[in-house]
């Protein structure tokens, strides 16, 4: 079975730009989450959805932005882009909110 | 404020000996507990989890964790460490169950042959 795919793998982009990243869910899990992992540190909570609708947010800007479609896919739009928003975007999906949840491997961001 | 710790940053160990690592909460109530190993360039694959029932919580790898409410401490252990396990470890909670998970910082592992 395959698991929580991501896209692109990696991506370089330069201040002020936009970037989406996209992810798909394991087949079956409707909860997805994104997460960012500044290069030394654990990941950080961005976002959640489950059925399509936001059910967390973590301490981000508005520059943050997310949203799930009916497949349960997921895109993670981030604007304005900053220095300190290159890390590792990680998308997580779950089958449904609050049980363990799986991990992509997630899209490298670097700005500059 | 609510937080996830492990105080090991980076931690050597010989091959075939035990591991042990650490990982304590600061919360009011038991969380749901985790712990994932990441590989360079990787994402997160989960060791094994603690929800509730017995506190000692097998995993994959041959990884075990204790939950140890008192202490407000979920450590991660290995008996024989393999040269395979060298990967940055993270210990997560997740409050009322609602899908955020916190993270820690991490505890690199190294291991020496």
């Amino acid at each position: 079975d395959a698991g929580v795919t991501q896209s692109p793998t990696h991506l370089i982009k330069t201040r002020g730009q936009q970037v989406t990243l996209r992810c798909s869910p394991i087949s079956g899990h409707k909860s997805v989450s994104w997460y960012q992992q500044v290069l030394g540190q654990g990941p950080q909570f961005i976002f959640q959805y489950y059925e399509k609708e936001e059910r967390g947010r973590g301490n981000f800007p508005d520059r943050f932005s997310a949203r799930q479609f009916p497949n349960y896919s997921s895109e993670l739009n981030v604007n304005a882009l900053l220095l300190g928003d290159s890390a590792l975007y990680l998308c997580a999906s779950s089958p449904v909110s609050g049980n363990e949840q799986f991990f992509g491997p997630g899209t490298r961001l670097t700005v500059l | 404020a609510q937080s996830v710790t492990q105080p090991d940053i980076h931690i050597t160990v010989s091959e075939g000996a035990s591991l042990e690592l650490r990982c304590n909460y600061s919360y009011g109530a038991t969380p749901y507990l985790f712990w994932y190993v990441q590989s360079p360039g990787q994402g997160l694959q989960l060791l094994l989890k603690y929800f509730s029932g017995d506190t000692l919580v097998q995993g994959i790898k041959g990884f075990e964790a204790e939950f140890k409410r008192s202490q407000s401490s979920f450590n991660l252990r290995k008996p024989s460490v393999h040269w395979s396990d060298a990967a940055e470890y993270f210990c997560a909670v997740d409050l009322w169950s609602q899908g955020n998970l916190i993270f820690g910082k991490g505890t690199k592992l190294s291991v020496k042959p």
